[in-house]
């Protein structure tokens, strides 16, 4: 069963707005992380931001923000104020109680100036 | 956060040989995890190298395709034997940091079989 699901192949969005990419996760454990990386076209995998199950605030990071929805398992992520810098592509994750890492298909996000 | 490097960047190389990725992380870190990224796809595990121990594949990875070696806690290789145009991927090596156990990549290694 997929642990992770990322619904949106691509995404599109102007300049300097705001743009949210979903992913959901399935998960019966109580105790896991959640995880955002951008991938640009180099291949890098960049670390984002991260979520833990038992943190009550949603995290931040700059423009960065995670809009976790912990009763619908959904783990958002919200990128503000868009740059050109920020097309690339985007992937959702989640680790498990053994550190096992779960990785969903990502989404494309373009950034059109 | 770690420091992670990969050689080569980048490779080309004729079907039936064998290449070997290196990973250097600039501290001591016990899990380290290997994965292929195919062309237009997510991230695919080959295998967990844990220093002192063997590495564990996963389902559909086998040591004498993909043998690893995990000598100390700041290196670790990847060698993709007998190659095939199949096997032309991107290869990430990771590491994991104690609490909250976030997980860092190397810059990748593409890799072209022809």
């Amino acid at each position: 069963a997929q642990k992770i699901t990322q619904t949106q192949p691509g995404m599109f969005v102007q300049e300097k707005e705001a743009v949210t990419l979903d992913c959901t996760y399935d998960t019966s454990d109580q105790s896991y992380g959640l995880f955002w990386y951008k991938q640009p076209s180099s291949g890098e995998m960049i670390f984002l931001i991260y979520q833990g199950s038992y943190d009550e605030q949603n995290a931040t990071e700059g423009r960065y923000s995670l809009n976790f929805q912990k009763a619908r398992k959904s783990a958002n992520l919200v990128i503000s104020a868009s740059q050109l810098g920020d097309s690339a592509m985007y992937f959702c994750a989640m680790r498990d109680p053994g550190n096992q890492f779960y990785f969903g298909t990502g989404t494309s996000l373009t950034v059109i100036p | 956060s770690a420091v992670i490097s990969q050689k080569p960047s980048r490779d080309i190389c004729q079907r039936g040989t064998s290449l070997t990725i290196q990973c250097q992380v600039d501290s001591q870190v016990t899990m380290m995890f290997w994965y292929r990224q195919q062309p237009g796809q997510s991230l695919t595990l080959i295998a967990t190298a844990n220093q002192g121990s063997e590495a564990t594949y996963e389902s559909g990875f086998v040591i004498d395709k993909f043998p690893i070696s995990r000598p100390n806690l700041t290196f670790s290789t990847l060698t993709v034997s007998n190659m095939s145009p199949e096997d032309s991927s991107i290869y990430l090596c990771s590491v994991v940091l104690g609490s909250p156990y976030e997980q860092y990549f190397g810059p990748g290694t593409r890799l072209t079989v022809t």
